[in-house]
């Protein structure tokens, strides 16, 4: 069966300042893995995934992310807080092996100050 | 419209009533799904539909029943809810739903208040 943990409901960084967002993943077999970002009042939308390519995947607006198996971690950062960055972002697994459905983590909600 | 609609935006209903949430993909892919968020939860798949067929019912109540009459329009009906269901309900697509690489795609959501 396969998990995602988020570590930190909330986080609050300041404007300029690292984003470092925790996922923390369990999977028998490789995973796929997501992060999605969810404004408010909007749907979630792909900020970038990791398909066993390259360990450290680029997003967009200049968040990445970095597969370690042996950690079995995919945390999300970006080096530069912006007051945009303001939402909530799920981690997510899918499994190669054929199935379809995602889980997902409970979210991280990220407040950016001023 | 572009990408993943969904109507009403906000719905209020009693607990007697029947109502229907819709969604429409634009983004010409095989799979939609029906996600449940409630607050301090997991997105909770409840449904999913590989052209046009239900894939997945993940042990959802009766009251709510989903219809795909093509791949690009979804609908949730809703009867006798409990205010338990009160939630955000979240539409997605996703070109191939075997593929467990491919992004799905969310609508806005529909904010349903059951009083």
């Amino acid at each position: 069966a396969q998990s995602v943990t988020q570590l930190g409901s909330h986080v609050s960084v300041s404007e300029g300042a690292l984003v470092l967002l925790r996922c923390n993943y369990s999977s028998s077999v490789p995973p796929y893995l997501f992060w999605y970002v969810q404004y408010p009042n909007q749907g979630l939308q792909l900020l970038l995934k990791y398909t066993s390519a390259a360990t450290l995947v680029k997003g967009i607006n200049g968040f990445e992310a970095e597969f370690k198996k042996s950690e079995t971690s995919f945390h999300l950062t970006k080096p530069s807080a912006h007051m945009s960055d303001a939402a909530e972002y799920f981690c997510a697994v899918s499994s190669p092996s054929g199935t379809y459905k995602y889980i997902f983590g409970t979210g991280t909600r990220l407040k950016v100050l001023a | 419209e572009t990408g993943v609609t969904q109507t009403p935006r906000h719905l209020v209903m009693g607990m007697t009533n029947k109502k229907s949430l819709k969604c429409e993909q634009h983004l010409g892919h095989n799979a939609m799904y029906w996600y449940k968020q409630s607050a301090k939860k997991p997105l909770e798949l409840m449904f999913v539909y590989s052209l046009e067929e239900r894939v997945e019912n993940n042990s959802v109540p009766s009251r709510f029943s989903p219809e795909c009459p093509n791949s690009s329009h979804l609908f949730l009906h809703l009867h006798t809810l409990q205010p338990e269901d009160s939630a955000l309900y979240l539409c997605a697509s996703s070109q191939d739903p075997d593929r467990g690489f491919d992004e799905q795609y969310f609508g806005p959501g529909t904010r349903l208040t059951v009083t």
